[in-house]
């Protein structure tokens, strides 16, 4: 158990829909991470959250959104889906950004289905 | 652009075996980290090196940092079953993490 919580589990929805993914950071990390896995395009960084504030962006659609609240948790707004945002959506936490190291953990991913 | 590429892509070996898999970049990367990823799971930290030429072991795995910080190996010493999985490497530059395409490993027994 890595810590990092992410709910829900499973998502199935619409082309059209908007769903809001929600993760919850390990105790005491600062950062936040959005991450989307396809099968055939790998682990695809998203967007970065730092103490509440957006810190990098990374191959985030427009359709997409993401913002970290005053407790740390962080929530992910997927808009207008099509069948092709279908894919496993992971959060994962770091400490910070002190050091040059940048371990990141993981949560369990929600898998989300657009049909 | 940075860009991690790992190789090979699919390894299917039997139980017993030892296997080593690549992780290679143009670029000089301040950390690597490997990640061990189950089918609908999180990747899971394996390790991090931090120091160019670091050899670091995690009981039959060992890991290195290459001298000049732009690659990395794994080796499997005695592979079982339970090592199955999807494994990745993953770069660490300016707060952020560029991953490899990783390995898909299935171990037979």
């Amino acid at each position: 158990d890595s810590g990092v919580t992410q709910t829900p589990k499973h998502l199935i929805t619409a082309t059209g829909q908007r769903v809001t993914l929600r993760c919850s950071p390990r105790s005491g990390d600062l950062s936040v991470y959005w991450y989307q896995q396809s099968l055939d395009q790998g682990l695809q960084f998203l967007i970065q959250y730092y103490n509440g504030e957006e810190r990098a962006k990374g191959n985030i659609l427009e359709r997409f959104s993401a913002q970290q609240f005053p407790d740390l948790h962080s929530e992910l707004n997927l808009s207008s889906l099509e069948l092709g945002d279908s894919a496993l959506y992971f959060c994962a936490s770091s400490r910070g950004l002190a050091g040059g190291v940048y371990e990141q953990y993981f949560g369990p991913g929600t898998r989300l289905t657009v049909t | 652009t940075q860009l991690l590429e790992q190789s090979p892509q699919f390894l299917s070996i039997q139980e017993g075996e030892n296997l080593t898999v690549y992780c290679n970049s143009s670029s000089v990367f301040s950390s690597l980290q490997w990640y061990r990823q189950e089918p609908g799971e999180g990747p899971v930290l394996l390790v991090t090196v931090v120091t160019g030429g670091e050899v670091k072991k995690l009981k039959r795995l060992t890991f290195q940092f290459g001298d000049a910080r732009k690659d990395s190996s794994l080796h499997i010493t005695a592979a079982q079953p339970g090592d199955t999985g999807l494994y990745l490497c993953a770069g660490g530059s300016q707060g952020n993490l560029i991953f490899g395409k990783g390995t898909k490993l299935s171990v037979k027994p």
